[in-house]
């Protein structure tokens, strides 16, 4: 079945530091790729997803490529702040199965 | 205009009793879901509904009962309530079939004394 590994966290950061999340997947069919964001206390929030291989979604300053060679799609920005401060999870949705599976989560810490 | 809306935020309750979730989406989507976060941020699916058909229905006990009287609304019922039911219970919408965008709505925080 289908599955997706995220790095434990909790990640913590000084402001303006550069972040990478790792995220692999298995999948049987040709999935689209996702990063969710959850901040403190609230519900999950679309960040960014791509469809097809080596396409690269973006949005605030957070980017993620897919690399079907090595079944990737590892989360990056370049100057965090203390308003990132959230879990991110990566998920996949395959072809035909209406349902999204979810990596496990990291808890990114930005300190000021 | 809230896209994904679930009624009650929070819902405390006592060990036995019956409860209901309610969820309504006004995206014009034709499928819709439940998942459960549990205490640790695991997510995983519960149901998948496709225009009030259900399509999915993961092991999940059979005291959780989802219904929909149409495609934009998603309750879920739970009978008999018991302290590991305590999670956080997300409803999420998208349209069309698998790879597609699924938007969720603010949860609804369940805990079971």
């Amino acid at each position: 079945g289908d599955s997706v590994t995220q790095m434990e966290g909790p990640v913590t950061l000084s402001e303006e530091a550069f972040l990478t999340i790792n995220c692999t997947y298995t999948a049987t069919g040709y999935p689209s790729l996702f990063w969710y964001v959850q901040y403190p206390g609230e519900g999950l929030q679309l960040l960014l997803k791509a469809t097809k291989a080596d396409d690269k979604g973006s949005n605030k300053g957070f980017e993620a490529t897919y690399r079907k060679e090595t079944t990737s799609f590892h989360l990056e920005k370049g100057s965090v702040q203390v308003s990132d401060s959230a879990v991110y999870f990566c998920a996949l949705s395959d072809t035909g199965r209406r349902a999204l599976t979810f990596g496990s989560g990291t808890r990114l810490q930005v300190q000021p | 205009d809230t896209a994904v809306s679930q009624t009650p935020k929070y819902l405390v309750t006592q060990m036995g009793n019956d409860k209901s979730i309610k969820c309504e989406q006004n995206l014009g989507h034709d499928t819709m879901y439940w998942y459960k976060q549990d205490s640790k941020k695991f997510l995983k699916i519960m149901f998948s509904y496709n225009n009030k058909e259900l399509i999915i229905n993961e092991t999940v006990p059979n005291r959780f009962s989802p219904k929909s009287p149409d495609k934009a609304h998603l309750n879920l019922h739970i009978n008999s309530l018991e302290l590991g039911d305590s999670a956080v219970y997300f409803c999420a919408s998208s349209q069309g079939e698998g790879r597609e965008t699924q938007y969720f709505g603010p949860g609804t925080r369940l805990l079971v004394l």
